[in-house]
């Protein structure tokens, strides 16, 4: 079963702390990307990747950045934390050309709160 | 478990019955489109895709219509199951070949036994 892990389901940091959400496939996927999920929001994209080292600023990047180092792996990083960034966020793969399926496979996500 | 959403629209529907989840999307030159399901405390899962040149697309126990007309997608549940509760939104692909997709806000399905 194919899957996009994301390392942790539940993170509670302080205002200022440097955070990292890390999420890794195993479908070897060229793309990648950090959604956040607010409620009464639909998903906002942050950040995309569409291949090792390669980024792509999303809608709402500011405050974030993020590592794509290997293939597998993609990570967000919260500079420094705000409270305004307490959110769910959700990592997802995908690969162009996969059947009639353009969308994602997303992970589980990771329910983030800033203090 | 977690909610995705607070205020979320909701609908009830008894065990049995079928469920019709709505969505009004934004741009008149999206080309496809994808409803997902969203469990308390999961990521969100693909349940059935259309694309524009379409207007009705069945999968099983789930039918997507699609009206561009109206810009107006809906999914249909047969035989609605305590399984189906989840949050159901739809997303639309606003740049065709590419992944700028749009997301809707969501619809809570509440299964009643």
């Amino acid at each position: 079963d194919v899957k996009v892990t994301q390392s942790s389901r539940y993170l509670v940091k302080r205002t200022g702390e440097k955070v990292f959400l890390e999420c890794v496939q195993d479908m070897d996927h060229e793309n990648m990307f950090w959604y956040r999920q607010d409620p009464g929001l639909g998903l906002r994209l942050i950040y995309f990747s569409y291949d090792v080292k390669m980024k792509e600023k999303g809608d709402i990047p500011e405050g974030y950045s993020v590592s794509r180092e290997k293939k597998e792996r993609f990570s967000l990083i919260l500079e420094s934390a705000s409270t305004n960034q307490t959110s769910m966020y959700l990592c997802a793969s995908s690969s162009p050309g996969t059947g009639s399926n353009y969308g994602y496979t997303f992970g589980s996500g990771t329910r983030l709160t800033v203090v | 478990g977690e909610s995705v959403g607070l205020h979320l629209p909701t609908l009830s529907v008894q065990e049995g019955d079928n469920s019709i989840i709505n969505c009004a999307y934004s741009n008149s030159a999206s080309d496809y489109f994808i409803w997902y399901k969203q469990e308390s405390g999961k990521g969100p899962q693909f349940i059935i895709d259309i694309r524009s040149n379409m207007d009705k697309r069945q999968g099983q126990r789930v039918t997507v219509l699609l009206n561009k007309t109206v810009k107006h997608l809906s999914l249909q549940i047969a035989a609605t199951q305590p399984g189906d509760s989840a949050v159901y939104f739809c997303a639309e692909n606003i740049k065709s070949g590419t992944y700028k997709y749009i997301f809707g806000t969501g619809t809570r399905l509440k299964v009643l036994a």
